[in-house]
């Protein structure tokens, strides 16, 4: 099982504040970071799927970097709003063909005070 | 529209009765994948299909069966339910293992499961 940290557990951030936090996994064997939105009563949505060290994405106001050599990647939220509350979810994977397990980290859980 | 579609999306029953839950994608996914998500531990893998009649075990599989005769479909199977497997049931497909892509995953609206 791949041992992959997300940090803080949760955050309360005012609205129209900006706010990030961190996915720590393994550096070694690094292929890709996939990070995922869920709102309550609803499924995981994909938000990014990232491969290169140093890529950066984003999505409006959402935008996520990754360092594959000291094994992390940060999500950016820009002046945050309601409907930004939801956790968010990581998932390194190594590559590795003959085992296609996909491992989860706990998320962290993001609350937009109005 | 695209989807994976689960069924049922809430169920209660008892200990020892054998249930199926049902997921089935219209997208022609090759990757077919089951979560379990509880309280403070994130979604955590239960088993995957690589294709029709590939299934192999994920992290947590121990209580559980899957079979995958098409490639649309990937049920999960409760041969006899306990309480410890109460919880919220993810199914999720994608056209290439995540792990070995960048493709991602497409998840369906969730199960919620009661075992009394």
């Amino acid at each position: 099982i791949l041992n992959v940290e997300q940090s803080p557990q949760s955050l309360h951030v005012q609205e129209g504040d900006s706010t990030n936090f961190t996915c720590s996994f393994p550096s070694s064997n690094f292929y890709a970071l996939h990070w995922y939105r869920w709102e309550t009563a609803k499924s995981p949505e994909a938000l990014f799927v990232m491969t290169l060290n140093g890529d950066e994405k984003k999505k409006g106001r959402i935008s996520a970097t990754l360092n594959t050599k000291e094994g992390y990647s940060y999500l950016y939220i820009k002046g945050s709003q309601p409907e930004d509350s939801a956790t968010y979810l990581c998932a390194p994977s190594n590559g590795n063909f003959g085992n296609e397990k996909l491992t989860f980290g706990t998320g962290t859980r993001l609350t937009i005070i109005p | 529209e695209a989807q994976v579609t689960q069924n049922p999306r809430y169920l209660i029953t008892v200990t020892g009765k054998k249930l199926t839950v049902t997921c089935s994608q219209n997208m022609n996914h090759e990757y077919m994948s089951w979560y379990r998500q509880d309280p403070g531990l994130g979604l955590r893998q239960i088993y995957y299909s690589m294709n029709v009649e590939v299934t192999d075990k994920g992290d947590v599989p121990e209580g559980y069966k899957v079979s995958r005769k098409e490639k649309r479909n990937f049920p999960l199977i409760l041969e006899s339910p306990s309480p410890n497997q109460t919880s919220l049931y993810f199914c999720a497909s994608s056209s290439t293992p995540p792990t070995v892509s960048n493709q991602p995953q497409h998840f369906g609206d969730g199960t919620r499961l009661s075992i009394l």
